[in-house]
């Protein structure tokens, strides 16, 4: 079955600092794995996507990365800011239509 | 920057009545989606739709969902015989390839009692 995990559940941090979100993943086959930013009440909104042979992918203070190989990925956010304070999703396609969320890491940035 | 828009937001209707969610994809978009979110829970893939007709879709798209490109700017989401456990947000997305960013709409809120 198809499954993605991320960690933590939920994390809090100070305005500025740094932070990483983990997911693990075992879909099959792989065709790209994504991370979105949800607020509350509203849709998802794409950060990166990766194929397979992409290793690392930026977005202004948002960097992923991923290891097909053992098939993890992790978020970093630099210097976070207020407005970073989201639900941050994995996503993981086996075909390239139909997307697997994860269930999120909740993150909390206090000023 | 252009959005999907969904409407309406917020959907009431009761148990076993039939209900259409609207969307309206980014115009040069050709992959369309629909997901729901039940409260708490992480988000489902129910359908995608190119070309006009269905691509993929998911165990929990069964007959009573149906999905239609009417014209060339709405993409609907159908629910004949609604039951309570359909109560959930219903994401829209579209794309302009299938490996490509999916831009979702804000949802509809489908509450049914």
């Amino acid at each position: 079955k198809n499954q993605v995990e991320q960690s933590p559940q939920s994390l809090i941090i100070l305005e500025g600092k740094n932070c990483t979100l983990q997911c693990n993943y075992t879909v099959s086959p792989f065709s790209n794995l994504r991370w979105y930013k949800q607020d509350t009440g509203r849709g998802p909104v794409s950060l990166t996507i990766m194929t397979f042979s992409e290793n690392t992918k930026s977005n202004g203070r948002y960097t992923a990365t991923l290891d097909a190989d053992t098939k993890q990925s992790s978020l970093h956010i630099t210097a976070s800011q207020l407005s970073d304070s989201a639900s941050y999703i994995c996503v993981v396609s086996a075909t390239g239509y139909a997307l697997n969320f994860g269930k999120g890491t909740s993150l909390l940035v206090t000023p | 920057e252009p959005e999907v828009t969904q409407t309406p937001s917020h959907q009431v209707t009761q148990m076993g009545q039939e209900v259409i969610l609207r969307c309206v994809p980014i115009s040069n978009h050709l992959y369309f989606y629909w997901y729901r979110q039940i409260l708490g829970q992480k988000v489902e893939f129910l359908v995608s739709f190119y070309n006009n007709e269905i691509s993929e879709k998911s165990e929990i798209f069964d007959d009573q969902f149906s999905v239609e490109r009417p014209d060339g700017s709405n993409f609907t989401l159908k629910i004949r015989s609604t039951k309570l456990e359909d109560s959930a947000m219903y994401f829209c997305a579209s794309s302009g390839q299938a490996v490509q960013p999916q831009h979702f709409g804000d949802g509809t809120r489908l509450s049914i009692l």
